[in-house]
């Protein structure tokens, strides 16, 4: 009940694409859902969160949509370039102060 | 920089070894957290402190032990070290818990290789 899953593994799109991962959840006790970007040899770093109570989040060109009832939510990344490149992790917790439960993680390449 | 600070940045090691990880969390973050990842597990939760008292535990091996001082910063202490605990370690940290917390920020992590 803990488990949250990611998908796709890889993702590859052209600059100027959009580049969409999804993530489902089973745990309803979950009530925050950040999403992490991780380029290679650094740490996670927190991009964007979104709370259930709404269903979509935007900052910049990215976007989380959120449905509830499907326990599912997505990161849309719009007008993509090379420098978004990097693992995404999709993650879930209890609060924003408990510990994340994160996806797999989607290769994300974006070709110039 | 998030604020979070790792060391060492790498350790090579061998089995059966003893090794300390240490994290500063940000300015004025009361929680710690320490995450393994691995290529074949993804990011796993491993252990959390706030304000030096263990909060939540994960799939922590018992060879493993963390601790928070009272200065906030932690250290992760993995001991009879296995070839299979080879992996990137990151601490992270947040405020909360609690209606004042924020997001949890990452360090760079550790690379622990065992040989």
């Amino acid at each position: 009940q803990q488990q949250v899953k990611q998908s796709p593994q890889s993702l590859i799109v052209q600059k100027g694409g959009i580049s969409i991962i999804n993530c489902a959840y089973e745990n309803t006790a979950f009530d925050y859902f950040p999403w992490y970007q991780q380029f290679p040899g650094k740490g996670p770093a927190l991009l964007i969160a979104i709370r259930p109570d709404v269903s979509e989040k935007k900052e910049g060109r990215f976007t989380i949509s959120f449905n509830k009832s499907a326990k599912q939510f997505s990161l849309h990344i719009m007008d993509s370039q090379p420098g978004d490149s990097a693992t995404y992790f999709c993650a879930a917790s209890r609060t924003s102060g408990s510990r994340l439960t994160f996806g797999e993680g989607t290769q994300l390449t974006v070709n110039p | 920089d998030s604020g979070v600070t790792q060391t060492p940045k790498h350790l090579i090691t061998a089995t059966g070894q003893r090794v300390t990880l240490r994290c500063s969390p940000r300015s004025g973050d009361l929680s710690v957290y320490w995450y393994q990842q691995s290529l074949d597990q993804g990011l796993q939760f491993l252990i959390q402190y706030y304000n030096g008292e263990e909060r939540a535990k994960g799939n922590i091996l018992e060879r493993f032990s963390a601790q928070q001082f009272p200065d906030l910063h932690s250290e992760l202490n993995l001991s009879s070290l296995e070839l299979g605990d080879s992996a990137l370690y990151f601490c992270a940290s947040s405020f909360g818990p609690g209606p004042m917390n924020t997001e949890a920020f990452f360090g760079q992590g550790t690379r622990l290789t065992v040989v």
